[in-house]
């Protein structure tokens, strides 16, 4: 099992530019998460899915979308990347939620000029 | 004010020693789950508590759930200990994680 997968590695922007970052688990998990980290702070949750076709706001929302595309697979979109989500991204999964163990992806480098 | 205040915030050991890392909550908490960041990135999840004591390896966590406090003992320290060590709690009925920024360790040989 691949556990956890997310592309891609690395990836350089200029400011207004868009992507998506994409995530896919093989667990047959039902709730799964993208977070940012950045320097000094704790991990921070962007948004969740608990479950397919269910999605829903975390604490820094602002800026992006996110596609619960089916069980497997759950994306981040950047419509309109600023320098402010310069950041490395990771993508994790659990079984339910309610606070179940969360299995992380490698994360996504992410640099915006 | 980050509700998860963990302590320290760097630590270096010598190789053998026995290390402590702590783990401050302010809110009401269903669970509360030890993570260890790699130099290279990754997460891994190394426990989740709701009450008492968990032993993993040389690696123990407890938890006091009155004194919302948490601590993360390792033995016989080894350099291949050397990463982040990072506490999240999970409020109440809720299914959000909330981190503390971490406790970075270096085990010298």
């Amino acid at each position: 099992n691949a556990g956890v997968t997310q592309t891609p590695k690395f990836q350089v922007l200029k400011t207004g530019q868009s992507m998506t970052l994409q995530c896919a688990q093989d667990m047959n998990h039902n709730s799964m998460y993208w977070y940012r980290q950045d320097p000094g702070m704790g991990l921070r949750l962007i948004y969740y899915s608990a479950s397919e076709g269910t999605t829903d706001k975390g604490e820094v929302p602002n800026g992006y979308n996110v596609s619960r595309l089916n069980k497997r697979e759950f994306s981040l979109r950047l419509e309109s990347a600023a320098p402010s989500q310069t950041s490395v991204y990771f993508c994790a999964s659990s079984e339910a939620q309610g606070g179940e163990t969360q299995y992380f992806g490698p994360g996504t480098r992410l640099l915006v000029l | 004010k980050n509700e998860v205040e963990q302590s320290p915030q760097n630590l270096t050991a010598q190789e053998g020693e026995f290390i402590t890392i702590n783990c401050s909550y302010s809110v009401g908490i269903s669970a509360l789950h030890w993570l260890q960041q790699h130099p290279g990135g990754g997460i891994v999840s190394l426990f989740m508590l709701s009450s008492g004591k968990k032993k993993h390896g040389r690696l123990i966590a407890t938890i006091n759930i009155q004194e919302k406090h948490s601590s993360l003992h390792i033995t016989a320290s080894h350099p291949r200990d050397s990463a982040v060590y990072i506490c999240a709690v999970v409020r109440g009925t809720g299914n959000q994680f909330y981190f503390g920024t971490g406790t970075s360790l270096t085990v010298i040989p």
